[in-house]
Parts: structure tokens; sequence; C-alpha cells
């Protein structure tokens, strides 16, 4: 069946460092993908996504890697910001479905 | 401008009593979902409609039922909540097939006493 995991559950990261929030997917049918970031009491908030024809595509420090030798799916944030700390969600697609992973929640140290 | 609406924002219900969760949107889009979430876990998929077209998920519990009276509504029912309800609901409208951006509203956190 489709599923989509992520391999930390939390993830704490130096102010001004670079985060990465890694991703596993299992259905190597899906075509599209997506990062969401929630806040604490909020919906989630969508971020980049990439499809299945990319590797690579970049937003306003993010960036999203695609490799679909192995299934694997990463967020990458450049120079974290104590805004940016929230759970981050990866999904896929699957004809009307958004499925989501697990999360992880990304704590920025002062 | 709020696109994907939800009222109330937290609704409080006894166990065993019906409660309604309202979400409106403002966006035109055919496609609806209804999603749970509870503490520290993903979004879990209720149902969607694509129109008027009702699509549940197998394991979607008989309690929760939903209903689309036009595009622009769409109600999550819960007939009789048992504490295990206690979540925040998500809905999330997407524009149709073609596209794939889905828009999420603030949730509805549900507390069942």
């Amino acid at each position: 069946g489709e599923s989509v995991g992520l391999h930390l559950p939390t993830l704490s990261v130096q102010e001004g460092d670079n985060s990465i929030i890694n991703c596993a997917y299992s259905n190597s049918a899906s075509d599209y993908f997506i990062w969401y970031k929630q806040e604490s009491g909020k919906g989630p908030q969508f971020i980049i996504d990439i499809r299945s024809n990319m590797d690579k595509r970049q937003g306003q420090r993010v960036t999203v890697l695609l490799n679909k030798t192995v299934k694997h799916l990463s967020l990458q944030i450049a120079a974290t910001q104590p805004g940016d700390s929230a759970v981050y969600f990866c999904a896929e697609k699957g004809d009307d479905k958004i499925i989501f992973g697990k999360g992880t929640r990304l704590h920025i140290l002062p | 401008d709020a696109m994907v609406i939800q009222n109330p924002r937290y609704q409080v219900t006894q166990f065993g009593k019906p409660v309604t969760l309202s979400c409106s949107q403002t966006l035109n889009h055919n496609v609806m979902y209804w999603y749970q979430q509870k503490s520290s876990q993903a979004p879990k998929l209720l149902f969607h409609y694509y129109d008027k077209d009702f699509n549940n998920e197998a394991d979607t519990p008989d309690n929760f039922q939903s209903r689309r009276p036009n595009t622009s509504f769409c109600f999550l029912d819960i007939r009789s909540p048992g504490l295990g309800d206690a979540a925040m609901y998500l809905c999330a409208t997407r524009k149709d097939r073609a596209t794939d951006t889905q828009y999420f509203g603030p949730g509805t956190r549900l507390t069942v006493l």
C-alpha cells in the first residue's frame, strides 16, 4: 500500500545553520510530492513541491531534492531562523488523495 | 483574506452527543477534503468530495459522515463522538484534477468530555 514516512521525529538545529529534513516514500507510482509546515494550532502550510520528472527544486531559502531510485525526498532550509520552528510533513499525491508522512519537529537552538 | 474557513475554531461536545463541523471556501474549488489530526500525528484523510461525488476512505469509521450541499460548503458530522475522536479536524480544497496545490483551513479543535 501507499505510505510516506519520515526518518526522525525531532531535529534540533542551531540558528543560522542549514536544516535537512528527510522523508522516504514507498509508492513508486507517485508523481507529485509536497512539503508542508505546520505551526502549533494551525493548519498545514504549503512550502514547496516537486514533480517526479525533476530532481531538485528551489524556493526562497528552501530546496527540495527527490531521489526516485531510493524513493527519498528531502527538504533543505538555508540559514534556519526561529520562525522555522514547526513540524514539517512530506506528502505524496496519488489520484485525488494527499497522503501525509509522520512529521518531523524542527527545534531551533539559540 | 481567508480562502478556506472553518467554524468553529474550537468545539466542545459531550460523549455521544452529535456534533457538526463546518468548512467553507471562497475559491470555487471542485475538491474538498476532511482530515483528522491527533496530537503529534500526521493528518489522516477521512473522505473527500470531487464535486458531489463522495469518496470515503476504507478505514473511516461509520460514525463520521459528510455533506456537501453546494460547492462552497462541506460539513463533517460525528454522530456519536467518543473520547478517541478528540482531535484537530482539517478541511482542505483543491481546484480540480488538473491541479495539485491543496489549500488548508485553520482547523477545528474538537474536545470530547
